[in-house]
């Protein structure tokens, strides 16, 4: 079966630190990772993913996450967090096969970035 | 930039009492979703839809719930029968193509409460 893990509930960073919110997964065959970002009272905002080719995949607001395949891990990663970032991360996966690949959740991991 | 709409933003209800959630997907893509989030757990998938019918749909999708397209904007998610543990956030999504390969866009969700 399916699965995705987010081991951490929270992570705290200082502003200006590099941050790393971590997710792995379990999945027959290739998958297809997510990661949104839910903002208090908002909906679930699409910031990357990875479908092939380079493992490094860039996304929003200086955003990036490294798949790695032996590990089975797409930990989302920051250079530089600003307290903006402050929020709910969620990795999610969607299985390379079948016919319509719903996406599977990780709980959440809640980023607080602190000034 | 084109967005998932949802209405309402807060639904309250009695226990027994049918309620329908609506949203606009974008408005070129061709596959919907329903997934809800009860407070503090993960986000499950209930429901997609392509070509005017259910693809694919989760074992909490029963008999009370019931999705439909009924004109060429707005995909709705109907509860027959409302139970306390019915109460979450319910989010639409939309994307142009099969999950996975294509992202998924959500909405900023309904927080249904069932009194």
């Amino acid at each position: 079966a399916q699965s995705v893990a987010q081991p951490e509930d929270q992570v705290n960073v200082a502003e200006g630190n590099p941050l790393t919110v971590k997710c792995t997964y379990s999945v027959s065959g290739n998958p297809y990772l997510f990661w949104y970002v839910q903002y208090p009272n908002r909906g679930l905002q699409f910031l990357l993913k990875y479908i092939t080719g380079d493992n490094l995949v860039k996304g929003s607001y200086g955003f990036e996450a490294e798949f790695n395949k032996s590990q089975t891990s797409f930990h989302l990663k920051k250079p530089s967090a600003l307290v903006s970032d402050s929020a709910l991360y969620f990795c999610a996966v969607g299985p390379n096969a079948g016919n319509n690949r719903k996406l599977i959740w990780g709980l959440g991991t809640s980023l607080a970035v602190n000034p | 930039e084109p967005e998932v709409t949802q209405t309402p933003s807060h639904q309250v209800t009695q226990m027994g009492q049918e309620v329908i959630l609506r949203c606009v997907p974008i408005s070129n893509h061709l596959y919907f979703y329903w997934y809800r989030q009860i407070l503090g757990q993960k986000v499950e998938f209930l429901v997609s839809f392509y070509n005017n019918e259910i693809s694919e749909k989760s074992e909490i999708f029963d008999d009370q719930f019931s999705v439909e397209r009924p004109d060429g904007s707005n995909f709705t998610l109907k509860i027959r029968s409302t139970k306390l543990e019915d109460s979450a956030m319910y989010f639409c999504a939309s994307s142009e193509g099969l999950a996975g390969r294509h992202t998924q866009y959500f909405g900023p969700g309904t927080r249904l409460t069932v009194l």
